[in-house]
């Protein structure tokens, strides 16, 4: 089955550029989506269609890509932004919605 | 605005029969699709299926086909997830979450605590 690789954790200080890495051999071709995920709530979309920010997600959250690697930035990171992310693809036998292990984002 | 409601938490027995709902409002329920996710405790998100309340075309995840029912009923802007005979190891958060290639809006979750 088609997997998508995060990174288990991720450590910045406030203020510094955090950057969370989301891997798979389909990401040429899919879009790659991005949640947040804070203790005790549900999952906040933070990118769409590839940079896309939904209405109230702050502009310090961008994307870039690098053939089957997607990253998460987040700049001038926040004690707010401290939480889970996953990333979310398709694959090309028609599953809609695989996510990655998650990275936990820790501000120092 | 957009709103997804789910039922409220529920503690069963192993073998017991469950089935938790997800309330739509603020859009036109119909012509979105519905997935729900699986998240067990400490861990991450995982799909299991996907429901298009118009015509209630579903798609399952092959780790949860046959293990899990997934419906909808447009009239009531309702989409369900249920359970026959659980599972010890079907305790879980579950959330509901609007959308087709991503979720845009996620609902709250609704905690299944199975155990005897």
């Amino acid at each position: 089955s088609y997997e998508l690789t995060q990174p288990p954790s991720v450590s910045v200080s406030p203020g510094q550029t955090a950057r969370i890495t989301c891997s798979g051999d389909a990401l040429p071709k899919q879009y790659a989506y991005w949640y947040q995920q804070k203790p005790g709530q549900a999952p906040v979309l933070v990118i769409y269609n590839y940079s896309e920010r939904p209405s109230g997600i702050p502009e310090r959250f961008s994307v870039s890509s690098s053939g089957t690697t997607v990253t998460l930035t987040i700049s001038g990171v926040q004690a707010e932004d401290e939480a889970d992310y996953y990333c979310q693809s398709g694959d090309s036998s028609g599953t809609p919605w695989v996510f990655g292990g998650g990275t936990k984002l820790t501000v120092l | 605005e957009v709103q997804l409601v789910q039922s409220g938490a529920e503690v069963k027995k192993p073998g017991e029969s469950l089935k938790i709902s997800c309330h739509g409002s603020g859009y036109s329920f119909s012509n979105y699709w519905i997935g729900w996710v699986r998240q067990m405790p400490g861990k991450g998100l995982e799909w299991m299926g996907i429901i298009f309340p118009g015509d209630s075309d579903t798609r399952y995840s092959p780790s949860f086909q046959g293990q899990v029912t997934i419906s909808a009923d447009k009239s009531i802007n309702t989409a369900y997830l249920q359970w026959s005979s659980l599972k010890a190891s079907d305790s879980a958060m579950y959330y509901c979450a609007r959308g087709g290639r991503y979720a845009d809006f996620w609902g709250p979750g609704t905690l299944v605590t199975v155990s005897s």
